[in-house]
């Protein structure tokens, strides 16, 4: 089963705007990362955040970190038609695998 | 280019044929990883190798099998093949052992099963 669960699934915006997805996990985690995925290509690592930390900023992403609630929220500011890609969330449950959510799939509009 | 090899890039074969999938990690990482993706979907893990030992488990079949090689290169060999194995099947490295750091994944190997 799954142990990270992306929302909402699919999400279109148009350039310029935010873009917020959020990402649910079951089990207690020692991190949460995020991955972008272009139309079937290889992921690529955008951040890390550690469970002590709540928030982090690289560039235009805001990523925050609620373990009490188990989620985890991707902020995308001022979208552009290169963002579009799918989203992922993964944990590691606190074993040597990290586990992959479902994605979400972003769609930038020009 | 994250530095992760992995050949083929495409794959088509019939259904009961065996494949092996080949992946090179990132020169100095001792940590290599397999997931399966089929069409849409998120990314199945599969199993974890750390400098040719095996290290955790997932989602992977009797079918399936992996190991990692002294070089620190890895095979994942599919066999008795069905159509449902059609997928993405993606590598991934990292210097460490444990979850502490990012993955560094490949371009994939596309299988088709006809």
């Amino acid at each position: 089963s799954q142990q990270g669960e992306e929302d909402p699934q699919a999400l279109s915006i148009q350039e310029g705007e935010n873009a917020t997805m959020n990402c649910s996990y079951k089990t207690s985690i020692n991190n949460l990362q995020w991955y972008r995925q272009n139309s079937g290509r290889g992921l690529v690592h955008l951040i890390l955040i550690r469970s002590n930390e709540r928030e982090k900023h690289s560039g235009r992403l805001r990523v925050t970190l609620d373990t009490s609630k188990k989620s985890s929220s991707l902020l995308i500011t001022a979208s552009r038609a290169a963002d579009t890609a799918s989203y992922f969330c993964a944990t590691d449950a606190g074993t040597y695998k990290y586990i992959f959510g479902t994605g979400t799939r972003l769609k930038v509009l020009a | 280019d994250s530095g992760v090899t992995q050949t083929p890039k495409h794959l088509i074969t019939a259904t009961g044929q065996r494949v092996t999938l080949r992946c090179s990690p990132r020169s100095g990482d001792l940590s290599v990883y397999w997931y399966q993706q089929s069409l849409d979907q998120g990314l199945q893990f599969l199993i974890q190798y750390y400098n040719g030992e095996e290290r955790a488990k997932g989602n992977i079949l009797e079918r399936f099998s992996a190991q990692q090689f002294p070089d620190l290169h890895s095979e994942l060999n599919l066999s008795s093949l069905e159509l449902g194995d059609s997928a993405l099947y993606f590598c991934a490295s990292s210097p460490t052992p444990a979850n502490t750091g990012e993955l560094f994944f490949g371009e994939g190997s596309r299988l088709t099963v006809l």
